[in-house]
Protein backbone atom coordinates (compact mmCIF):
# COMPACT_ATOMS: atom_id res chain seq x y z
CA UNK A 1 0.00 0.00 0.00
CA UNK A 2 1.49 3.16 -0.95
CA UNK A 3 2.29 5.48 2.36
CA UNK A 4 3.88 9.17 2.82
CA UNK A 5 7.45 8.95 3.80
CA UNK A 6 9.12 11.71 5.90
CA UNK A 7 13.14 12.14 6.69
CA UNK A 8 14.96 12.58 8.95
CA UNK A 9 12.69 10.89 11.48
CA UNK A 10 14.51 12.77 14.14
CA UNK A 11 16.50 16.33 13.96
CA UNK A 12 18.14 18.37 16.65
CA UNK A 13 19.15 21.78 15.85
CA UNK A 14 20.09 24.76 17.62
CA UNK A 15 17.81 28.33 18.08
CA UNK A 16 18.43 30.27 14.96
CA UNK A 17 19.34 27.31 12.75
CA UNK A 18 17.84 26.75 9.69
CA UNK A 19 15.81 23.05 9.43
CA UNK A 20 13.90 21.19 5.72
CA UNK A 21 11.60 18.55 6.86
CA UNK A 22 11.11 16.49 4.12
CA UNK A 23 8.38 14.53 2.98
CA UNK A 24 7.40 12.58 -0.11
CA UNK A 25 4.00 11.87 -0.54
CA UNK A 26 1.63 9.40 -2.16
CA UNK A 27 2.64 9.56 -5.73
CA UNK A 28 -1.18 10.40 -7.32
CA UNK A 29 -1.93 12.67 -4.72
CA UNK A 30 -2.37 16.61 -5.41
CA UNK A 31 -3.05 18.10 -1.93
CA UNK A 32 -0.19 17.97 0.65
CA UNK A 33 -0.11 19.67 4.21
CA UNK A 34 1.69 19.97 7.09
CA UNK A 35 0.84 19.46 10.55
CA UNK A 36 2.70 19.91 13.95
CA UNK A 37 2.00 18.68 17.43
CA UNK A 38 3.91 19.70 20.45
CA UNK A 39 4.55 17.00 23.20
CA UNK A 40 1.84 16.66 24.88
CA UNK A 41 -0.35 18.77 22.80
CA UNK A 42 -3.04 18.65 20.20
CA UNK A 43 -2.27 18.43 16.65
CA UNK A 44 -2.61 21.48 14.83
CA UNK A 45 -2.91 22.59 11.14
CA UNK A 46 0.28 24.62 9.91
CA UNK A 47 -0.26 24.43 6.11
CA UNK A 48 -1.72 23.22 2.99
CA UNK A 49 -0.73 23.12 -0.74
CA UNK A 50 -2.05 22.52 -3.98
CA UNK A 51 -1.54 23.56 -7.68
CA UNK A 52 2.12 24.84 -6.48
CA UNK A 53 0.87 27.17 -3.88
CA UNK A 54 -0.22 27.61 -0.44
CA UNK A 55 -4.06 27.04 -0.40
CA UNK A 56 -4.40 27.94 3.34
CA UNK A 57 -2.11 28.41 6.17
CA UNK A 58 -2.79 28.63 10.19
CA UNK A 59 -1.59 32.07 12.46
CA UNK A 60 1.00 29.05 13.43
CA UNK A 61 2.63 29.26 9.66
CA UNK A 62 4.34 32.82 10.03
CA UNK A 63 7.27 34.58 7.96
CA UNK A 64 9.65 31.73 10.10
CA UNK A 65 7.73 29.03 7.67
CA UNK A 66 8.20 28.33 3.81
CA UNK A 67 7.19 24.95 1.64
CA UNK A 68 8.02 24.38 -1.57
CA UNK A 69 7.59 21.27 -3.89
CA UNK A 70 10.85 21.82 -5.56
CA UNK A 71 10.78 18.19 -7.70
CA UNK A 72 7.55 17.42 -8.25
CA UNK A 73 7.85 14.40 -5.57
CA UNK A 74 8.97 15.77 -2.42
CA UNK A 75 7.34 18.49 -0.09
CA UNK A 76 9.51 20.35 1.87
CA UNK A 77 8.59 22.41 4.94
CA UNK A 78 11.69 24.92 5.99
CA UNK A 79 11.65 26.70 8.98
CA UNK A 80 14.07 29.77 8.54
CA UNK A 81 15.36 30.83 11.73
CA UNK A 82 14.09 27.71 14.62
CA UNK A 83 12.92 28.49 17.45
CA UNK A 84 12.88 26.56 21.44
CA UNK A 85 8.69 26.27 20.85
CA UNK A 86 9.58 24.94 17.61
CA UNK A 87 10.63 21.64 18.99
CA UNK A 88 7.61 19.57 18.24
CA UNK A 89 6.83 16.31 15.72
CA UNK A 90 5.80 16.96 12.50
CA UNK A 91 3.54 15.19 9.93
CA UNK A 92 3.30 15.61 6.34
CA UNK A 93 -0.34 14.46 4.73
CA UNK A 94 -1.35 13.92 1.27
CA UNK A 95 -4.46 13.50 -0.52
CA UNK A 96 -6.19 12.60 -3.82
CA UNK A 97 -8.94 15.11 -3.31
CA UNK A 98 -9.81 17.48 -0.99
CA UNK A 99 -11.54 15.74 1.38
CA UNK A 100 -10.60 15.43 5.02
CA UNK A 101 -10.99 11.94 5.99
CA UNK A 102 -8.88 10.83 2.87
CA UNK A 103 -5.62 12.76 4.53
CA UNK A 104 -2.55 9.94 4.75
CA UNK A 105 -0.20 11.15 7.10
CA UNK A 106 3.62 10.54 7.36
CA UNK A 107 5.56 9.39 10.41
CA UNK A 108 6.46 12.42 11.38
CA UNK A 109 9.80 14.04 12.20
CA UNK A 110 10.41 14.95 15.59
CA UNK A 111 12.60 17.95 15.74
CA UNK A 112 14.20 19.41 19.29
CA UNK A 113 15.52 23.10 19.31
CA UNK A 114 18.52 23.33 21.54
CA UNK B 1 -7.92 28.40 21.42
CA UNK B 2 -9.02 24.74 22.49
CA UNK B 3 -11.99 24.35 19.86
CA UNK B 4 -12.15 20.51 20.45
CA UNK B 5 -11.46 18.74 23.73
CA UNK B 6 -10.80 15.06 24.61
CA UNK B 7 -10.79 15.82 28.42
CA UNK B 8 -9.63 11.92 29.30
CA UNK B 9 -5.70 11.59 28.60
CA UNK B 10 -6.09 7.84 28.97
CA UNK B 11 -7.98 5.10 29.11
CA UNK B 12 -7.95 1.25 30.47
CA UNK B 13 -10.46 -1.24 29.13
CA UNK B 14 -10.12 -5.17 29.12
CA UNK B 15 -10.42 -7.54 26.07
CA UNK B 16 -13.69 -7.74 24.73
CA UNK B 17 -15.33 -4.91 26.74
CA UNK B 18 -16.86 -1.65 25.13
CA UNK B 19 -14.17 1.25 24.54
CA UNK B 20 -15.68 4.83 24.98
CA UNK B 21 -13.64 7.97 23.95
CA UNK B 22 -15.28 10.77 24.42
CA UNK B 23 -14.79 14.39 22.72
CA UNK B 24 -16.34 17.78 23.03
CA UNK B 25 -16.25 20.60 20.86
CA UNK B 26 -17.31 24.05 21.18
CA UNK B 27 -17.52 25.87 17.83
CA UNK B 28 -21.23 25.34 16.38
CA UNK B 29 -20.09 25.82 12.52
CA UNK B 30 -18.37 22.28 12.47
CA UNK B 31 -20.55 19.82 11.54
CA UNK B 32 -18.18 17.15 10.26
CA UNK B 33 -15.74 14.98 12.43
CA UNK B 34 -13.25 12.47 12.49
CA UNK B 35 -11.62 9.79 14.84
CA UNK B 36 -7.94 9.25 14.04
CA UNK B 37 -5.80 6.78 15.21
CA UNK B 38 -2.23 6.93 15.87
CA UNK B 39 -0.12 4.26 17.12
CA UNK B 40 3.65 5.25 18.74
CA UNK B 41 5.91 6.57 15.69
CA UNK B 42 3.71 6.47 12.85
CA UNK B 43 1.14 9.28 11.53
CA UNK B 44 -2.75 9.47 12.21
CA UNK B 45 -4.81 7.24 9.95
CA UNK B 46 -7.85 7.65 9.72
CA UNK B 47 -10.48 5.55 11.13
CA UNK B 48 -14.57 6.10 11.04
CA UNK B 49 -16.06 9.78 10.65
CA UNK B 50 -19.54 11.28 10.96
CA UNK B 51 -21.67 14.14 9.53
CA UNK B 52 -24.18 16.41 11.41
CA UNK B 53 -26.95 15.06 8.91
CA UNK B 54 -26.52 11.73 10.82
CA UNK B 55 -26.20 11.06 15.10
CA UNK B 56 -24.56 7.57 13.95
CA UNK B 57 -22.40 6.03 12.15
CA UNK B 58 -21.03 2.57 12.50
CA UNK B 59 -18.19 0.46 10.91
CA UNK B 60 -17.78 -2.63 11.80
CA UNK B 61 -16.26 -2.73 15.59
CA UNK B 62 -16.36 1.29 15.77
CA UNK B 63 -19.55 3.35 16.31
CA UNK B 64 -19.53 7.05 16.27
CA UNK B 65 -22.28 8.92 17.98
CA UNK B 66 -23.10 12.94 17.48
CA UNK B 67 -25.08 15.09 20.28
CA UNK B 68 -25.17 17.76 18.11
CA UNK B 69 -27.03 19.82 21.16
CA UNK B 70 -24.48 18.55 23.72
CA UNK B 71 -21.88 19.79 21.16
CA UNK B 72 -20.54 16.50 22.22
CA UNK B 73 -19.53 12.68 19.66
CA UNK B 74 -18.24 9.76 21.32
CA UNK B 75 -16.54 6.43 19.61
CA UNK B 76 -17.32 3.21 20.81
CA UNK B 77 -15.41 0.23 20.26
CA UNK B 78 -16.79 -3.18 20.33
CA UNK B 79 -15.26 -5.66 21.30
CA UNK B 80 -12.15 -4.39 22.14
CA UNK B 81 -9.08 -6.33 20.89
CA UNK B 82 -5.80 -5.37 22.32
CA UNK B 83 -4.65 -4.40 18.84
CA UNK B 84 -6.66 -1.08 19.50
CA UNK B 85 -4.04 0.13 22.15
CA UNK B 86 -3.30 3.45 20.38
CA UNK B 87 -4.15 7.20 20.75
CA UNK B 88 -7.62 8.30 19.28
CA UNK B 89 -7.78 11.83 18.14
CA UNK B 90 -11.02 13.16 17.22
CA UNK B 91 -11.12 16.36 14.70
CA UNK B 92 -13.29 18.46 13.27
CA UNK B 93 -14.52 20.84 10.75
CA UNK B 94 -17.03 22.39 8.98
CA UNK B 95 -17.63 21.34 5.31
CA UNK B 96 -19.07 24.53 4.11
CA UNK B 97 -15.50 26.11 4.79
CA UNK B 98 -17.48 28.90 6.93
CA UNK B 99 -14.99 30.37 9.30
CA UNK B 100 -12.84 27.33 9.75
CA UNK B 101 -11.99 27.10 6.67
CA UNK B 102 -9.39 24.10 5.17
CA UNK B 103 -7.87 23.19 7.93
CA UNK B 104 -9.72 20.78 10.65
CA UNK B 105 -8.86 20.94 14.56
CA UNK B 106 -8.11 18.03 16.47
CA UNK B 107 -8.61 17.02 20.44
CA UNK B 108 -5.34 16.09 22.17
CA UNK B 109 -5.92 12.66 22.29
CA UNK B 110 -7.32 9.56 24.15
CA UNK B 111 -4.59 7.00 24.76
CA UNK B 112 -6.50 3.97 25.10
CA UNK B 113 -4.98 0.32 26.38
CA UNK B 114 -6.92 -2.57 25.96
CA UNK B 115 -5.93 -5.24 28.59
CA UNK B 116 -5.68 -8.91 27.22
Amino acid sequence: EPEVTQTPSHQVTQMGQEVILRCVPISNHLYFYWYRQILGQKVEFLVSFYNNEISEKSEIFDDQFSVERPDGSNFTLKIRSTKLEDSAMYFCASSEQERLETQYFGPGTRLLVL
Amino acid sequence: DQQVKQNSPSLSVQEGRISILNCDYTNSMFDYFLWYKKYPAEGPTFLISISSIKDKNEDGRFTVFLNKSAKHLSLHIVPSQPGDSAVYFCAANSMYRTNTGNQFYFGTGTSLTVIP
